[in-house]
């Protein structure tokens, strides 16, 4: 099974600055099959990257991932006041699927 | 537009079968290349993912769940749905159904809103 790490559990930051969250893997994660989702408070997650760095469907361009084999980023150019919320990794390459710990960004 | 939903009991009690349906809209599950499959999440945990189904009925479980779960699909209803029997409170989760891309190198994409379920005598 591959463990994700988020080690951030928190960010505390602004709107308006940029938000860099990151997701380690105990394993290679084949074909950079790594997503990003958003979650909100009461809501479903809502996928944002897939594919290590290709935004979804209505994804703004301020959000971007990058990344392969073990260590995979996200970053929020510029934060927006919606964009609190906490984010999860999530990989698809081999079974079982598996999501990270979460990171919150939270307003400062 | 995909649309999914959960149903089903919101309260069952321990030792028992948690069951509940994800009936899908915008899409049809028969027609489809792609896996449908449960996830969830206890009160302020991670997310884990429970197993998944083709429309053929092909499923794959999350091993530390396997012995307990059992997905099943309708595609007459465009329903998929799952069991997991032998409940204890640390089933206790919202369980989301979602759209799966294992088979298409591609991530849950669509998700249901999800269900509350508590395991309390």
């Amino acid at each position: 099974e591959i463990v994700l790490t988020q080690s951030s559990g928190t960010l505390s930051l602004s709107p308006g600055e940029r938000a860099t969250l990151s997701c380690r893997a105990s394993q290679s994660v084949s074909s950079s099959s790594l997503a990003w989702c958003q979650q909100k408070p009461g809501q479903a997650p809502r996928l944002l990257i897939y594919g290590a760095s290709s935004r979804a469907t209505g994804i703004p361009d301020r959000f971007s991932g990058s990344g392969s084999g073990t260590d995979f980023t996200l970053t929020i150019s510029r934060l927006e006041p919606e964009d609190f919320a906490v984010y999860y990794c999530q990989q698809y390459g081999s079974s079982p699927l598996t999501f990270g710990g979460g990171t919150k960004v939270e307003i400062k | 537009q995909l649309q999914l939903q959960e149903s089903g009991p919101g309260l069952v009690k321990p030792s028992e079968t948690l069951s509940l349906t994800c009936s899908v809209s915008g899409g049809s599950i028969s027609s489809s290349i792609y896996y449908w499959g449960w996830i969830r999440q206890p009160p302020g945990k991670v997310l884990e993912w429970i197993g998944s189904i083709y429309n053929s009925g092909s499923t794959y479980y999350n091993p530390s769940l396997k012995s307990r779960v059992t997905i099943s699909v309708d595609t007459s209803k465009n329903q998929f749905s799952l069991k997991l029997n032998s409940v204890t409170a640390a089933d206790t989760a919202v369980y989301y159904c979602a759209r799966d891309g294992y088979n298409q190198k591609r991530p849950f994409d669509y998700w249901g809103q999800g269900t509350l379920v508590t395991v309390s005598s």
